[in-house]
């Protein structure tokens, strides 16, 4: 079964603190795994996909095949990085490609 | 934002009516999508379209319909609205150009009382 798990609803953290959302997945193919971000009220933005290796506002993110894991990490919270993020896979079919999503984090960065 | 824009925003509407949202994209694009975003649950797709007249149903499809016309705009219908239908909707639309990322419409806020 193709499925992405996070397991936190909600993840509290103190300005300049290490932040570390978890994501585990379930895909029987390669993975292609994103993290997307939502600020209060606004749309989804792609934060990061593991293909590209990059660090967008400081996060990064390491695809762990072993552990069917792509956790997000931040080195220190900014109190801005408040928002909810979700992580996604991608599920191939053809005509079928579609984004498969987690329950989301929401990250709160007390000052 | 991908040219991507929906209508309404806001709808406050009654159980029983027919409703339906627009997602208006710029970018001629040819896969779109249809989810509904609800606490606990995340973002579930409804319905996609990989073309013109060319739709299928996602996982959550039951008490929805989509037409797509032309390339530009993809339509959601809920047929009989009920209340377990308030959620956020959103569109988003597959970019193939470059790394297949799909990007989001604003969203619209839909309450069936």
């Amino acid at each position: 079964a193709q499925r992405v798990t996070q397991p936190e609803k909600l993840l509290s953290v103190f300005k300049g603190a290490p932040v570390e959302l978890k994501c585990n997945y379930s895909y029987s193919g390669s993975p292609e795994l994103f993290w997307y971000v939502q600020y209060s009220r606004q749309r989804l933005q792609l934060l990061l996909r593991h293909i590209s290796r990059e660090s967008i506002k400081g996060f990064t993110a390491d695809l762990n095949k072993g552990e069917t894991s792509f956790h997000l990490k931040k080195p220190f919270a900014q109190e801005e990085d408040s928002a909810m993020y979700y992580c996604a896979l991608y599920a191939y079919g053809g005509a079928t490609n579609k984004l498969i999503f987690g329950t989301g984090t929401l990250l709160a960065v007390q000052p | 934002d991908a040219g991507i824009t929906q209508s309404p925003r806001h709808k406050v509407t009654e159980t029983g009516t027919p409703v339906t949202l627009r997602c208006h994209q710029t970018e001629n694009h040819r896969y779109m999508y249809w989810y509904r975003q609800d606490p606990g649950h995340g973002l579930r797709l409804i319905h996609y379209s990989y073309g013109v007249k060319d739709t299928d149903k996602g996982e959550v499809s039951d008490g929805y319909s989509v037409s797509r016309s032309k390339t530009e705009d993809f339509l959601l219908t809920l047929e009989s609205a009920t209340s377990s239908q308030t959620s956020v909707y959103f569109c988003a639309i597959r970019d193939t150009s470059g790394g297949d990322e799909q990007y989001f419409g604003p969203g619209t806020r839909l309450t069936v009382t």
